[in-house]
């Protein structure tokens, strides 16, 4: 079976510091990844989505990139975090034909003080 | 382009009574249609889908969903609410070729009491 993992679980960090926040699928290949934000009281917003290696699309001009340096890693990141990139970020991955059911991360709650 | 609606951020139900949750969506296609239902602190588990064919769809612990294309609705529902179903419930409506871009509803939060 499938099995996604995605840490840290809870992350603090100052204004300014770098962010890498990882996800990795396994028991499946070549799936399509996503990464997703949760801010308080709103629903889900899609930032970043990837069909392949290497391949990243970007939902929403931000402070914040992805990689995937491997066909089950998705990585998101920041070079200097800001306030308002406090959240709830979730990973979630979905197979190549049955691309819109999605199966989520237990996600990280990010605080940027 | 898509959008849900979840018009109750917030619902309180007894412990046995029945429970239905609102969603109404925007798309000028026949939608795919998804309910997701998160946890404290937790990610998403998919409870129930519609693609196509039989417009009630049941789901996973005992939840179920119609789809209504005159009201543009897809409410769920569960005829008797246990302790556990406390949870948030979110509502997401995707296209064909929209990949994983599900757009989702802002949630409705369940408390369930005794």
């Amino acid at each position: 079976s499938q099995t996604i993992h995605q840490w840290p679980a809870t992350l603090v960090q100052p204004v300014g510091s770098p962010l890498s926040l990882e996800c990795t699928v396994e028991g499946t290949s070549n799936p399509n990844l996503y990464w997703y934000r949760q801010a308080a009281g709103r629903g889900l917003q899609l930032l970043f989505y990837s069909v392949g290696i290497g391949q990243i699309s970007s939902e929403v001009p931000q402070n914040l990139s992805a990689s995937r340096p491997q066909d089950r890693q998705f990585i998101l990141s920041s070079k200097k975090l800001l306030l308002s990139d406090s959240g709830f970020y979730l990973c979630a991955w979905s197979h190549t034909r049955d691309r819109l059911e999605l199966f989520f991360g237990s996600g990280t709650q990010l605080s940027v003080l | 382009a898509q959008s849900v609606t979840q018009p109750d951020i917030h619902i309180t139900v007894s412990e046995g009574a029945s429970l239905e949750l609102r969603c109404n969506y925007s798309y000028g296609a026949t939608p795919y249609l998804f309910w997701y239902v998160q946890s404290p602190g937790q990610g998403l588990q998919l409870l129930l889908k519609y693609f196509s064919g039989d417009t009630l769809v049941q789901g996973i612990k005992g939840f179920e969903a119609e789809f209504k294309r005159s009201q543009s609705s897809f409410n769920l529902r569960k005829p008797s609410v246990h302790w556990s179903d406390a949870a948030e419930y979110f509502c997401a409506v995707g296209a064909g070729d929209s990949w994983g871009k599900l757009q989702f509803g802002a949630g409705t939060q369940v408390v369930v009491t005794p």
